[in-house]
């Protein structure tokens, strides 16, 4: 079965410093990834995905993720974060389990940024 | 905007009761995913319909159902509400279910007191 898990919770990072959030999956063959932020109040969007190809994948908001197989990991990077990241993010997988194409969400990890 | 519409945004009831929340995919879109998020639970999946069939079902209780019409929206029914169900109920689409991101409505949050 598919299973997502992001170790961090909560992460604080300073205005301006890099920032990297850890995702980790659980897939038998090669999943399609994806990160999504939800800021307070609203839903849930699509920063980037990778489905194949190229495994460093580039998303909106400066936002970059690297897909390590090898690692079964797509962490989630940006180089100089701003005080607007604040949010929460969910690594995604998607792919078929039983016959049945399916998305699973990590428990998601809440950023604060310091001015 | 997402393109994906839920409705109503917010919603109090008392428990016992009953509701309907309902989502309207992006158009083109024939799955509907509906979830749950709570603080202490997360994202959870909760059903998923693809052109009017359920396809999977994830963490859902016996009180609540689902149905996807032929003109693809969907409802969730929420019954014999408890405080426990408060939470926000996200409704996402899809194209085809494969291969492609899911996007999001706004959710709408249900309160029961």
């Amino acid at each position: 079965a598919q299973s997502v898990t992001q170790p961090d919770i909560h992460i604080t990072v300073s205005e301006g410093a890099s920032l990297e959030l850890r995702c980790n999956y659980s897939y038998g063959a090669t999943p399609y990834l994806f990160w999504y932020v939800q800021s307070p109040g609203q839903g849930l969007q699509l920063l980037l995905k990778y489905f194949s190809g190229d495994t460093l994948v580039q998303g909106i908001k400066g936002f970059e993720a690297e897909f390590k197989r090898s690692q079964s990991s797509f962490n989630l990077r940006k180089p100089s974060v701003h005080w607007s990241d604040a949010a929460e993010y969910f690594c995604a997988v998607a792919g078929l389990d039983s016959g049945t194409y399916k998305y699973i969400f990590g428990t998601g990890t809440r950023l604060k940024v310091l001015a | 905007d997402s393109g994906v519409t839920q409705t109503p945004k917010h919603l109090i009831t008392a428990t016992g009761q009953r509701v309907t929340l309902r989502c309207s995919p992006r158009s083109g879109d024939l799955s509907v995913y509906w979830y749950q998020q709570s603080l202490d639970q997360g994202l959870q999946f909760l059903i998923q319909y693809y052109n009017g069939e359920e396809r999977a079902k994830g963490n859902i209780l016996e009180r609540f159902s689902a149905q996807q019409f032929p003109d693809l929206h969907s409802e969730l029914n929420l019954s014999s509400l408890e405080l426990g169900d408060s939470a926000l109920y996200f409704c996402a689409s899809s194209v085809r279910g494969q291969n492609t991101e899911a996007f999001f409505g706004q959710g709408t949050r249900l309160t029961v007191v």
